[in-house]
């Protein structure tokens, strides 16, 4: 257990639907990331926050996505009419800014089924 | 960010050395070589980084070749509980994201 948890651990969802994701990371941690894995594939970045400011967004992250940090601490990863392409792992990670090495300490996951 | 090569899988004797190459020529020389590993159904496991010494901790060590353009990842005694994804990742100094490749799948057999 790294200290960062994720829920739900399991979605299935029916093509079209809304669901959201919910990240909580270790608690002194400013810096928040979000992964997305396929079957098969490393993790692949979407994008972080420090503190409450979203700083960097892949292009992966399609408008039906959307993630806030509201209060700097918990996470939440939004996807809007799913798709089944939408269908893979995702991850959450934190980081303390301040360490020069930055090791970041992921979560679970959260499996999203599309159907 | 500088891309990696690994081998794709590679297997190892319980109790022997696992030794995991990886391969990073156009690395600059602002970016530090990173090692993640991920067990099935779990999220990544940061390993061990370096920039151009070598590295140990308690988990492994991390031999960088003296130009930089290659590393590898040594477990000193692999167990079965080391079977797992082995991702070999160059970061910049100034940026925040992972950048993961496909990995190393190291099997473990007794």
């Amino acid at each position: 257990d790294t200290g960062v948890s994720q829920d739900p651990r399991h979605k299935i969802t029916k093509r079209g639907q809304n669901v959201t994701f919910r990240c909580d990371p270790i608690s002194e941690h400013n810096r928040l990331y979000w992964y997305r894995q396929t079957l098969g594939q490393g993790p692949e970045f979407l994008t972080y926050f420090q503190n409450e400011a979203q700083l960097e967004k892949s292009r992966l992250l399609s408008d039906r996505f959307s993630a806030e940090r509201p209060k700097g601490s918990f996470s939440t990863l939004e996807i809007q009419r799913t798709e089944q392409g939408d269908s893979a792992m995702y991850l959450c990670a934190s980081s303390l800014r301040a360490r020069a090495d930055n090791e970041q300490f992921f979560g679970p996951g959260t499996r999203l089924t599309v159907l | 960010d500088a891309k990696t090569t690994q081998p794709p899988s590679m297997d190892c004797a319980e109790g022997r050395a696992a030794n995991l190459p990886c391969n990073h020529s156009t690395i600059s020389g602002n970016e530090y070589v990173y090692w993640y590993r991920q067990i099935h159904s779990q999220g990544p496991q940061y390993i061990i980084h370096g920039l151009k010494n070598n590295e140990t901790n308690e988990m492994a060590s991390l031999i960088i070749t003296e130009d930089r353009k290659s590393s590898t990842l040594i477990l000193p005694h692999a167990t079965l509980r080391d079977t797992a994804v082995y991702y070999c990742i160059v970061r910049a100094i100034n940026t925040d994201k992972l950048i993961f490749g496909t990995g190393t799948r190291l099997q473990v057999f007794p």
